[in-house]
């Protein structure tokens, strides 16, 4: 899987946008780039993936460079709600020989200012 | 529908006892899967299933079973417990591969 880069902590006031930015600068052509986050004392939570095209559902939007080299998630009306920590990553549909494990870095972790 | 399903939420166990983490989905998911997650770190997988009867190692598999007997339920045995296996353990399941991953909300396991 390539590797990705996030900034460790970033902060957003609350009905902001949170806009956060990941490096994959050693992405394949088949590899997607899925958002999960965590919230505190719970299991990471699926927000969205994309491979070349902008994504969009109820939770977020998902901003990929035409280079594919870097994405943003984007959350577009943030609440105290939404501190978590944020983790992206970036994977080809299937690993192969069954193997479908997420590898989880350390994230981004967003606080939300009221 | 509940999703994933884990128990106990919490345990503490003595060094050298034994304990078997259940999980289960009720979203007719093939894939199952076990992580671990030490603290101020990111998650590790343990072991993974495709399917009922199938189950295979992930990257931290030692110290650690599991067993797949129907779709719905994945558990995580661990045999001799020792301190180092102090964390937290989710478990997720996915319709496919490729597809998002439902976890659980986490077994946090203490080894004293």
């Amino acid at each position: 899987d390539a590797k990705t880069t996030q900034p460790p902590s970033m902060d957003c006031a609350e009905g902001r946008a949170a806009n956060l930015p990941c490096n994959h600068s050693t992405i394949s052509g088949n590899e997607y780039v899925y958002w999960y986050r965590q919230i505190h004392s719970q299991g990471p939570q699926y927000i969205i993936h994309g491979l070349k095209n902008n994504e969009t559902n109820e939770m977020a939007s998902l901003i990929i460079t035409e280079d594919r080299k870097s994405s943003t998630l984007i959350l577009p009306h943030a609440t105290l709600r939404d501190t978590a920590v944020y983790y992206c990553i970036v994977r080809p549909p299937s690993s192969g020989g069954g193997a479908d494990g997420l590898t989880f870095g350390k994230g981004t972790h967003l606080i939300i200012q009221p | 529908n509940a999703g994933v399903t884990q128990t106990p939420k919490f345990r503490i166990l003595k060094i050298g006892q034994s304990m078997t983490l259940q999980c289960t989905q009720d979203m007719n998911h093939n894939y199952m899967y076990w992580y671990r997650q030490d603290p101020g770190m990111g998650l590790k997988l343990i072991y993974y299933s495709v399917g009922a009867g199938i189950t295979d190692k992930g990257e931290v598999p030692n110290g650690y079973n599991v067993s797949r007997s129907t779709t719905e339920d994945f558990p995580l045995r661990l045999e001799l417990a020792a301190p180092s296996q102090t964390s937290v353990y989710f478990c997720a399941s996915s319709f496919r591969v490729g597809q998002p991953q439902h976890f659980g909300d986490g077994t946090r396991l203490s080894i004293l």
